[in-house]
């Protein structure tokens, strides 16, 4: 069966900080991966999504990167840390090329970050 | 994509029926509805996915108009672990990859 990790599942940063998330998904090959952000009180924002090694799409302008160095792993990244990047990370995957309508996503633990 | 517009909260009476509406008044005819819940702290969990039939699984029954212009989530024998915000989003799934917008979704809270 196929599972997604993300670590760690807490983070306290100074702001100004770097920033480094990873997402693991196993039992599956050539997922579609997504980060998402939620800040409190809001809905989920997607802030990446790969199809593939190397494939990062960018959905909103901010001061984070994403990359995919591996088949199954994806990171999210920030040179230097603002009080805004603070929220509930969430990593997802689903299979690429499963049918045209409706593939669902399946999400991680998340990661909630605070920046001080 | 198309937007969606969902009460911000409901309650309901723990072992009754849920009724969550959604309108997608713009959804077009190749998007699919979708609903997710998000249990607090928690990743979302993917709850149904619908085109134009009802749709029903061992979480929840979907029902759609017959415009597809509204829908509604039914949990039939609502328990407390139910309580969550529940997402309803709209979205055709291009090539390459399957990208879920969601707003602010519906705070269900059952009661005891």
């Amino acid at each position: 069966s196929q599972t997604i990790h993300q670590w760690p599942a807490t983070l306290v940063q100074p702001v100004g900080s770097p920033l480094s998330l990873e997402c693991t998904v196993e039992g599956t090959s050539n997922p579609n991966l997504y980060w998402y952000r939620q800040a409190a009180g809001r809905g989920l924002q997607l802030l990446f999504y790969s199809v593939g090694i190397g494939q990062i799409s960018s959905e909103v302008p901010q001061n984070l990167s994403a990359s995919r160095p591996q088949d199954r792993q994806f990171i999210l990244s920030s040179k230097k840390l603002l009080l805004s990047d603070s929220g509930f990370y969430l990593c997802a995957w689903n299979k690429a090329g499963g049918p045209r309508y409706g593939s669902e996503q399946f999400f991680g633990p998340g990661t909630r970050l605070t920046v001080l | 994509d198309a937007k969606t517009t969902q009460p911000t909260s409901m309650d309901c009476a723990e072992g009754r029926a849920a009724n969550l509406p959604c309108n997608h008044s713009t959804i077009s005819g190749n998007e699919y509805v979708y609903w997710y819940r998000q249990i607090h702290s928690q990743g979302p969990q993917y709850i149904i996915h619908g085109l134009k039939n009802n749709e029903t699984n061992e979480m929840a029954s979907l029902i759609i108009t017959e415009d597809r212009k509204s829908s509604t989530l039914i949990l039939p024998h609502a328990t407390l672990r139910d309580t969550a915000v529940y997402y309803c989003i709209v979205r055709v799934v291009e090539t390459g990859a399957n990208n879920l917008f969601f707003g602010t979704g519906t705070r269900l809270t059952v009661i005891p």
